[in-house]
Formats: C-alpha cells, structure tokens, sequence
C-alpha cells in the first residue's frame, strides 16, 4: 500500500488563523480525497483534489474556507482558513491505489482550535 | 448520493465470543464495500472489503457478508479478542477509480476480557 505522509500531525491553533495541512504520497496515485472526522463522528468527505484543476467539493464545504491544491500525482495541501472551534477535527488525507482502487488514510492532523 | 447506515452504534461483547455489525445502503449502483478499524488516536485502517461479484469473504477471524438484493452487508468477527476493541467503520462506494468512500457512522466494539 501507499505511504501516506501528513504533516503537521497534530496543531493547536488560534481562532481566526488559517493552518495548511500537507499530504505527501511515496508513488503516484490518480485520486486524493480529504475528509474530516469531528470527535466521535465518523468520516466525512471535505473534497476531491483533483490534479491540475480545481477541487470538487462535496456539499457542505466551500473553496472559500478550505482552499485546496494538488499541483503533481503525489502531493496535496488543504487549508482551513479563520478557524473556530467548530473546525477542530481530524482531517484525513486519503487514496486510492491498486488494481481495485482500496482506498488507504493518512496519519491524519489533529487541530485543536482554541 | 450514496448513504450509509450502521448498526448498532456500540456493542460489547465476552472475549471468545462473536460479534456483528450491520451496514446498509441506498445506492443500488455501488459494488466496492470496505471495512475500517480504528483505533484510539489512530487512522482507519482497512481491515477487509468485498465486491459486489462475491456474496461472502474471510480473512481469518473476519469475515463479510453481502446482500445486493436487500442492499445490505454485514461484519462478523468470531473468537474476539480485547484487542479487537476499536470503532469499525463501514462504507460503500461505485468503483469507478474516480468515487470517494461513503461512510456509516460507526460501532464501537467493547470487547470484556
């Protein structure tokens, strides 16, 4: 399966600040998803980074506040911008790989907004 | 879209004994149904997964279960162990390469030893 490398890991951030999340792939892959897991929820799709074009974003969540890049096949970046409380979560980087597309997750980053 | 519902929310059960968890979904089109693990502070970990060519997979004390008709799918673990105590996500998709996952909410399995 693939390496999926997210940084930061884990943030405490100020409200009203924005944090860029990067998602690093050790081989080229054709879809990256971003989710979100809210404590004790379950997942979430945020959008899909889409190479070279803008993301698709899933109803719920706008380019405005979580502005999203996917400049290559193995990277990717997600903003949350002006945070709150309400955006303290577990955001997941996530792809699919191999013949049967299974979809593998990243370490995740776990932002707290205080 | 595709939705997603899990049952039960939580479930606990005596070590050695089975455990089951029911998922159903709305889309008749989906064919790619995974299982996740996760636990505690960590990410979902893809534990077992079936498509819609098959009715029935096991992978040693895990196994799943597909009904295309009723649209349903089910988790069954036997012989559980305390470490078997985590939340397990189901989740359904279209396997077209280019769909994202849709999750249930969860179940987390208590396992008492």
């Amino acid at each position: 399966s693939a390496v999926i490398s997210q940084k930061p890991s884990r943030d405490i951030c100020q409200r009203g600040t924005s944090l860029t999340i990067q998602c690093q792939v050790d081989s080229q892959v054709t879809m990256m998803f971003w989710y979100r897991q809210q404590p004790g929820q379950s997942l979430t799709l945020i959008a899909t980074a889409n190479q070279g074009s803008e993301a698709t974003y899933e109803s719920g969540f706008v380019i405005d506040k979580f502005p999203i890049s996917r400049p290559n096949l193995t990277f990717s970046t997600l903003t949350v911008s002006n945070m709150s409380p309400e955006d303290s979560s577990i955001y997941l980087c996530s792809v699919g790989q191999g013949p049967g597309n299974t979809i593998y997750f990243g370490e995740g980053s776990w932002l707290t907004v205080v | 879209g595709e939705n997603v519902e899990q049952h039960p929310s939580t479930l606990s059960v005596q070590e050695g004994d089975s455990a089951v968890i029911k998922c159903t979904y709305s889309d008749s089109a989906s064919n790619y149904f995974p299982w996740y693990k996760q636990e505690l502070g960590k990410r979902p970990q893809l534990i077992i997964d079936i498509r819609s060519n098959v009715g029935e997979k096991k992978d040693q004390r895990i196994a799943v279960t597909l009904n295309k008709t009723a649209k349903h799918f089910s988790l069954h673990i036997t012989e559980t162990q305390p470490e078997d105590s985590a939340v397990y996500f189901c989740a359904a998709t279209l396997d077209t390469g280019r769909r994202a996952l849709t999750f249930g909410s969860g179940t987390r399995l208590q396992v008492q030893p």
